[in-house]
């Protein structure tokens, strides 16, 4: 089985960077997404990784490690818009399914 | 404009009288799924489908039914809805499941209510 943790609930001021990060527990996995969901709307897609390391697109990036089990998400020049849920979730071997975590609510203050 | 559409967006209805969620999407993709999404359970798979005619169980299937009859729609019906299938609804499909960095595009969302 997979087992996804992530903080619940996170707080920040605009303008700050904070990192959100993600543990796992999984025999096997294809890849890790991170997705942004607004109360209540959809969850959207933020960023993918296959292999170690950082990915980076404009404020957002996130980084992956195998070997520890580990990722993390981390927003820069925070806006207010980034109040959100971020949720953390892996590919199964087969490809047939997303393994969420619980999410994270991101709360930005001015 | 390529998307997942969902319908109904919102629903109450009672113990016991069948329904049906429509989705559909209009990007060709191979893949699609049903998730629930519970507040302190995230979202969690319900069913998908890899392609026309090939439906699997997910995580939660209990009272649920899906079928693939056409590339497009992947409807879910609920035979005899109960209080504990009240939940917010995701339809998502992707193009290539397995695929490195094929990503799931989602519906709107169909808040279902069952009193």
């Amino acid at each position: 089985g997979q087992n996804i943790d992530q903080p619940t609930e996170m707080t920040a001021t605009e303008g700050a960077i904070v990192q959100i990060n993600c543990t796992y527990q999984t025999s096997g996995f294809n890849g890790l997404f991170w997705y942004q969901q607004h109360a209540g709307e959809a969850p959207t897609f933020l960023s993918y990784n296959v292999l170690d390391g950082l990915e980076e697109k404009g404020r957002f990036s996130s980084f992956l490690s195998r070997s520890k089990g580990y990722s993390y998400l981390l927003l820069k020049e925070l806006q207010m818009k980034d109040s959100a849920s971020y949720l953390c979730a892996l590919v199964n071997q087969a490809g047939t399914a997303l393994i969420f975590g619980k999410g994270t609510t991101l709360s930005v203050s001015s | 404009e390529a998307q997942v559409t969902q319908n109904p967006r919102y629903l109450i209805t009672v113990t016991g009288k069948k329904l049906t969620v429509t989705c559909s999407q209009n990007m060709n993709h191979e893949y699609m799924s049903w998730y629930r999404q519970d507040p302190g359970l995230g979202l969690r798979q319900i069913y998908y489908s890899m392609n026309v005619e090939v439906t699997d169980k997910g995580d939660v299937p209990e009272g649920y039914k899906v079928s693939r009859k056409e590339k497009r729609n992947f409807p879910l019906i609920l035979e005899s809805p109960s209080p504990n299938q009240t939940s917010l609804y995701f339809c998502a499909s992707s193009l290539e499941p397995g695929l490195a960095g094929d990503r799931q595009y989602f519906g709107p969302g169909t808040r279902l209510t069952v009193t």
